[in-house]
């Protein structure tokens, strides 16, 4: 089964700063990655994926990930951070199921709190 | 907004009781998927459902079910609660079944059981 492992549960970074959330995966076959980020008491809006091709991969919100296949890591960043950036993000790996289902596995959660 | 509805929003009911949560994913698309969101146990994938069939399970309990109606809206059906089944439920939609279609979010229900 594919997994993934996001190693810290807290980030804190001014605002202005760089931020950089980690990620890192377990799979057999090709990775198909996945980060969503959780506002308080909304559900979860999703920022990009990594299918195929550049290992840099632009999503929402001025959010981007680097895709390092040897070093099996899939690191979200920003160049700067806002206020309002402040949630928990989620990584995720697509995991087939047999039967030609398929389910997303989730990282732990890793909780990023910006600040003034 | 992800396109993906859920009711109700929030939801109180004693141990022994019965819900049911609704789920109506984006429009076109044709994958439904539950998932389970709990301190203890994280975000867990609970069913899959393409086209109105089965198509994958997960730790689902046997007192839970689900369904995909023809208009591909989804119902979770969760009986006999516990305690230990508080917990957001989360409702997802794709496109296809494909690994490489986008999952899109609900804004959950809030199961609470007392």
């Amino acid at each position: 089964a594919q997994s993934v492992a996001q190693p810290e549960d807290q980030v804190n970074v001014a605002e202005g700063n760089p931020l950089t959330v980690k990620c890192t995966y377990s799979v057999s076959g090709n990775p198909y990655l996945f980060w969503y980020v959780q506002y308080p008491n909304r559900g979860l809006q999703f920022l990009l994926k990594y299918i195929t091709g550049d290992n840099l991969v632009k999503g929402s919100y001025g959010f981007e990930a680097e895709f390092n296949k040897s070093q099996t890591s899939f690191h979200l960043k920003k160049p700067s951070a806002l206020v309002s950036d402040s949630a928990l993000y989620f990584c995720a790996v697509r995991d087939p199921i047999t039967g030609g289902g398929n389910k997303l596995t989730f990282g732990t959660g890793t909780q990023l709190k910006v600040e003034l | 907004d992800s396109g993906v509805t859920q009711t109700p929003k929030h939801l109180i009911t004693a141990t022994g009781q019965r819900v049911t949560l609704r789920c109506s994913p984006r429009s076109g698309d044709l994958s439904v998927y539950w998932y389970q969101q709990s301190l203890d146990q994280g975000l867990q994938f609970l069913i899959q459902y393409y086209n109105g069939e089965e198509r994958a399970k997960g730790n689902i309990l046997e007192r839970f079910s689900a369904q995909q109606f023809p208009d591909l809206h989804s119902e979770l059906n969760l009986s006999s609660l516990e305690l230990g089944d508080s917990a957001l439920y989360f409702c997802a939609s794709s496109w296809t079944s494909g690994l490489t279609d986008t999952q899109y979010f609900g804004p959950g229900t809030r199961l609470t059981v007392l």
